[in-house]
């Protein structure tokens, strides 16, 4: 099946530093990929739509500057935490969508930020 | 607005069937997902129905009932392994998924 790779996994920065996180389909092509938040023991919060190309689409109450997202090829998009704050310490997770068929999303392994 | 019920918690006992039921109430509708979640892990994909009726892959079954606003996620002979959290995200006229919090699943021997 198709594979969504993530990186980095796991992360503990600074209060004030900025983090990148990475997504990239393996195997196939994402016009769309999906960028998430999950606080522990919620539910997936969709932060963000990506498409190749064009500027991101961003989920309302989700601060645009703050979570900086790239999608400059098929393969890759790029969530950067900009002066991250303890309170944006949570799970994201980035999925890619297969397209035709039934729009089934494939999720990267999720990276979990620590802000100190 | 759009919303999603499924059981915050449920246990069952190793070998059994559980049933996870969801409704849900969204802006248009296409077709229903559920993905299975381990703790501190990425949900996976389980599931996929867009017409009524009964799906089934191998332990895993799905139901929807579209003009009930109605799905199930039925699971067989579970294992130790099955415990996860269970999500069910119905896809909206938008083709954007709706998340409700899940159904935490513990597996009891």
């Amino acid at each position: 099946g198709a594979v969504v790779s993530q990186h980095p996994s796991w992360v503990i920065c600074k209060s004030g530093t900025s983090v990148k996180i990475e997504c990239r389909s393996l195997d196939f092509q994402a016009t769309t990929m999906f960028w998430y938040r999950q606080f522990p023991k919620q539910s997936l919060m969709l932060m963000a739509t990506s498409n190749e190309g064009s500027k991101a689409t961003y989920e309302q109450g989700v601060e645009k500057d703050k979570f900086l997202i790239n999608h400059a090829s098929l393969t890759l998009s790029t969530l950067t935490v900009t002066s991250a704050h303890p309170e944006d310490s949570s799970f994201y997770i980035c999925s890619a969508r297969l397209a035709g068929g039934n729009e089934k999303l494939f999720f990267g392994s999720g990276t979990q930020l620590s802000v100190l | 607005g759009q919303n999603i019920d499924q059981p915050t918690e449920m246990t069952a006992t190793e070998g059994a069937i559980v049933q996870i039921n969801c409704t849900y109430q969204t802006s248009g509708f296409n077709g229903l997902f559920w993905y299975q979640q381990h703790a501190g892990e990425a949900p996976t994909f389980l599931s996929y129905n867009v017409l009524d009726g009964l799906e089934e892959k191998g332990r895993f079954s799905s139901f929807l009932s579209r003009s009930k606003g109605y799905s199930y996620l039925l699971l067989k002979e579970l294992q130790m392994k099955d415990s996860a959290s269970y999500l069910c995200a119905p896809m909206d006229s938008n083709y954007q998924l709706i998340w409700g919090a899940g159904t935490k699943l513990i597996i009891k021997p």
